[in-house]
């Protein structure tokens, strides 16, 4: 079966201290791979995707990047953190290419800067 | 564009009583449409999905049916638990299985 990790789960960061979020997915290969954002009262927003190695889509322009290193592995990253980069971040991932397949979720990260 | 409009505000009922949370959606073609549910501290979930107009999701007594017609896919539950607190969010998957959310709804269910 498919599973989807990510870590830290929590973590506090001080304003312009570099940021490093990172997913593997196991079980399957060549997965669609998402970071979404929650932020506090407005919902959930699409920050990038991925259809493969090294190819990156950003959906919102903003202080994040994202890499795909590996088949399985998306990471999040910032080089200074803002206080508005503050909220829940998740990562996810589905099968290619059929708009009806599910999109299934990590555990989250909550990311506050101070 | 794509987007997903849910009911405002937080919904608070009493235990065994009917729920139902309205998301309507606008699109371009014709989209899949999922219920998620996202416990306190927790991940998202998937609740259940439709991938043509007509088809009815379920899961755990929770049902909703994709309304082409209307543009909905509101969802129902006949009978709430406690167990069913948590928050739901209706979405849209368009190109690469990118998901447009609504801002959700809290659901509190009294004992």
């Amino acid at each position: 079966s498919q599973t989807i990790h990510q870590w830290p789960a929590t973590l506090v960061q001080p304003v312009g201290s570099p940021l490093s979020l990172e997913c593997t997915v196991e079980g399957t290969s060549n997965p669609n791979l998402y970071w979404y954002r929650q932020a506090a009262g407005r919902g959930l927003q699409l920050l990038f995707y991925s259809v493969g190695i090294g190819q990156i889509s950003s959906e919102v322009p903003q202080n994040l990047s994202a890499s795909r290193p590996q088949d399985r592995q998306f990471i999040l990253s910032s080089k200074k953190l803002l206080l508005s980069d503050s909220g829940f971040y998740l990562c996810a991932w589905s099968l290619t290419a059929f708009s009806g397949n599910t999109i299934y979720f990590g555990e989250g990260s909550w990311l506050t800067v101070v | 564009g794509n987007s997903v409009t849910q009911m405002e505000g937080p919904v608070t009922l009493s235990e065994e009583a009917f729920l139902t949370i309205n998301c309507t959606y606008t699109a371009t073609g014709y989209p899949s449409l999922f219920w998620y549910v996202q416990y306190p501290g927790e991940g998202l979930q998937l609740l259940l999905k439709a991938t043509k107009a007509d088809d009815k999701g379920s899961n755990k007594g929770f049902e909703a049916t994709y309304r082409k017609e209307t543009t909905s896919f509101h969802l129902e539950k006949g009978s709430v638990q406690v167990s069913d607190s948590a928050v739901y969010f209706c979405a849209l998957s368009y190109g690469n299985n990118r998901l447009a959310f609504g801002k959700g709804n809290q659901v509190v269910v009294i004992p």
